[in-house]
């Protein structure tokens, strides 16, 4: 199977700009979650998608928006760019194993989004 | 809601050597993993390991659910090893929302 994919792989904006990301989980995979990555507040949760609605949010402004489509692919806006929106964005689909109801994410390579 | 403390912040240890990596949480978990961080970001999941022991290759974890805490050990270190090692816990069945420590950054020397 193909793993997470994330587009595009770099991104570089101005402040006042908005951007969309996107990610294809992979196949199968129904959850779809967001992180954002920063040198100073570590890796922290966005929001989380399954079937199409949002099921989790984390604590971020209303400027973090996503969406999910009816094949599981996601994406994520930011509107209205600030410096401090420079990060990684990572984006993880989820399998939970039949038998234990373990969960395991698997990542995507992350989109890297610069703003000037 | 719930804190994730790792330790140490940095390891740097000559190749060959054995690690241990620690993970406390401040609350009750159903879930645990931990994973890799390579230098080009890319976050590997290693264990989903909310309690119990696993072992897979030179790596291996075990999760004290009662004390709050996991460890991760890897045995003859290699220099691909190196990089971040991130634990992250959920505390809901059906919430997909993982907290993550401030990771471990493993540098291995040849």
């Amino acid at each position: 199977k193909a793993g997470v994919t994330q587009t595009p792989r770099y991104l570089i904006k101005t402040r006042g700009q908005q951007v969309t990301l996107s990610c294809s989980p992979i196949s199968g995979h129904r959850s779809v979650s967001w992180y954002q990555q920063t040198p100073g507040q570590g890796l922290q949760f966005l929001f989380e998608y399954f079937s199409e609605t949002q099921r989790n949010k984390g604590n971020f402004p209303g400027r973090f928006s996503g969406r999910q489509f009816s094949n599981s692919r996601s994406e994520m806006n930011v509107s209205t760019l600030e410096l401090g929106d420079s990060a990684l964005y990572l984006c993880a689909s989820t399998v939970r194993a039949r038998t234990s109801g373990g969960e395991t994410q698997y990542f995507g390579p992350g989109t890297r989004l610069l703003v000037l | 809601g719930i804190q994730v403390e790792q330790s140490p912040p940095d390891l740097i240890l000559q190749e060959g050597a054995n690690s241990t990596l620690r993970c406390n949480f401040s609350d009750s978990v159903n879930n645990l993993q931990w994973f890799h961080q390579n230098p080009w970001g890319q976050l590997i999941n290693l264990f989903y390991i909310p309690s119990g022991t696993k072992q897979n290759g030179r790596l291996s974890a075990t999760t004290v659910a009662t004390e709050r805490y996991s460890l991760l050990y890897i045995s003859s270190s290699q220099t691909t090893d190196s990089g971040v090692y991130f634990c992250a816990v959920g505390s809901n069945f059906g919430n997909e929302k993982l907290t993550f420590g401030t990771g471990t950054r493993l540098t291995i020397i040849p």
